[in-house]
């Protein structure tokens, strides 16, 4: 089967660097992509990595080491609107569908 | 492009009665999901399509809950008889086929909050 591990919440101040874990299990992998929900709003896609490697969109960074079944969220110069839920989600290979599994989401709050 | 487009918004009903939430997808997109949100459940996909044919249902929670993808432009998501567990945030989202683009990107609806009292 598939599952995906998160922590449940993050805080951190303005300015600050806040790293985000995700660790997956899976019998077969394409990626790791992640979403941003706020507060009453719905999931937005933040980013994909397929390879190893650190991919870099504006402040928000994601990085992926398949080998050791984990990645992560970065974001940098924190800002208040950057408090949200965070959520990794890997591709489901047992049907070898589009179908996503998505982790149980980090509730991360940015203090002033 | 519109974005995917959900109704209603919002749905408070009585528990036993029929409730449909429909969802039209970005055009162009080829997959389209239904999930349902909760504080204790986390998101959960309940059906997934593509090209218009219902490929996973494993996560419909029972026969009160039936979808159907008539068209490329048009789903929808049937709960009857409604009961209070049901209530939810419930998502639409579409895709464009990974197996086509290789790309994971899945794009929401707004979501229909239903209350089921």
């Amino acid at each position: 089967g598939q599952s995906l591990e998160q922590p449940s919440e993050v805080t951190a101040v303005e300015g600050a660097i806040v790293q985000i874990n995700c660790t997956y299990q899976t019998s077969g992998f394409y990626g790791l992509s992640w979403y941003q929900q706020h507060d009453g709003g719905a999931p937005t896609f933040l980013s994909y990595n397929a390879l190893d490697g650190l991919e870099e969109t504006g402040r928000f960074s994601s990085f992926l080491s398949r080998s050791d079944s984990y990645g992560y969220l970065l974001l940098q110069e924190l800002q208040m609107k950057d408090s949200a839920s965070y959520f990794c989600a890997v591709r489901d290979q047992a049907y070898n569908t589009d179908k996503l599994i998505f982790g149980t989401g980090t509730r991360l709050q940015v203090f002033p | 492009d519109a974005g995917v487009i959900q109704s209603p918004r919002h749905e408070v009903t009585e528990m036993g009665q029929e409730v449909t939430l429909r969802c039209k997808p970005i055009s162009g997109h080829n997959s389209l999901f239904w999930y349902r949100q909760t504080m204790m459940r986390g998101l959960e996909l309940l059906i997934y399509f593509n090209n218009n044919v219902p490929i996973d249902d494993s996560g419909m929670p029972e026969d009160r809950f039936s979808a159907k993808m008539p068209n490329a432009s048009f789903s929808t998501l049937k709960i009857q008889p409604s009961e209070p567990r049901d209530s939810a945030v419930y998502f639409c989202a579409s895709s464009l086929s990974a197996w086509a683009t290789q790309a994971e990107t899945q794009y929401f609806g707004p979501g229909t909050r239903l209350l089921v009292l």
